[in-house]
């Protein structure tokens, strides 16, 4: 399948280790947002989603900050794991809550 | 099915040739969108369905491009004179209704043109 990110910034990390994967998003009016991952010849996978009400959200080994006065976004991941690396984007909806932009994304890779 | 299922997952086409690039969204969703991602980069927007209707289509680069859901499920994009530039992968997604809670991407087809 195609291979994204050969040009992405990249994030390597050790097995084990935190990640902190950051993007900047334009819209400031922007009310959502969603972190998503991509393996190579897959489509984006949903990972989690944050309110702009919301400061911080946690899921399973996963953290989303988010920074309304900067306009950023952060993903955190635990303990990263080999089956965590891949190409990572952030997206932010549209005022009419119609549909994503898509930041450009960073790849992570994990070491053994 | 329980996905969504986009084919071919590769094609090939020389330069001038027409495609049609087909994608089938999860069962009863209602929003599907297509999108665009070129190599090193995130997916670029081209356009949304609700239903049958094109809502938006402001992210279609120009008028070779058009996209259709006549029945509200399966949907056909359609590439006029392909031209080498148009090479990337073509992402189609579904939601129930429209962005929030995101949506569920299929795996894409890779389309090359020589």
């Amino acid at each position: 399948g195609e291979s994204v990110g050969l040009h992405l910034p990249t994030l390597s990390v050790q097995e084990g280790d935190n990640s902190i994967i950051n993007c900047a998003y334009s819209n400031s009016a922007s009310d959502y947002f969603i972190w998503y991952k991509q393996e190579s010849g897959k489509g984006p996978q949903f990972i989690i989603d944050i309110r702009s009400n919301m400061d911080k959200r946690q899921g399973q080994r996963v953290t989303v900050l988010l920074n309304k006065t900067v306009k950023h976004l952060s993903l955190q991941i635990a303990a990263t794991q080999p089956g965590d690396s891949a190409v990572y984007f952030c997206a932010e909806i549209d005022n009419a809550g119609n549909m994503l932009t898509f930041g450009g994304g960073t790849r992570l890779m994990v070491k053994p | 099915g329980a996905g969504v299922s986009q084919t071919p997952s590769n094609k090939v086409t020389e330069k001038g040739k027409y495609v049609e690039l087909r994608c089938d969204p999860i069962s009863g969703h209602t929003a599907l969108y297509w999108y665009r991602q070129s190599l090193g980069q995130g997916p670029e927007f081209l356009i949304y369905f609700q239903g049958t209707g094109a809502a938006d289509d402001s992210g279609l680069p120009n008028d070779r491009f058009f996209a259709v859901r006549p029945e509200g499920s399966v949907s056909t994009l359609k590439i006029q004179r392909t031209e080498r530039g148009d090479s990337a992968v073509y992402l189609c997604a579904s939601s129930p209704t429209g962005a929030y809670y995101g949506y569920t991407f299929g795996s894409g087809t890779r389309l090359t043109v020589v």
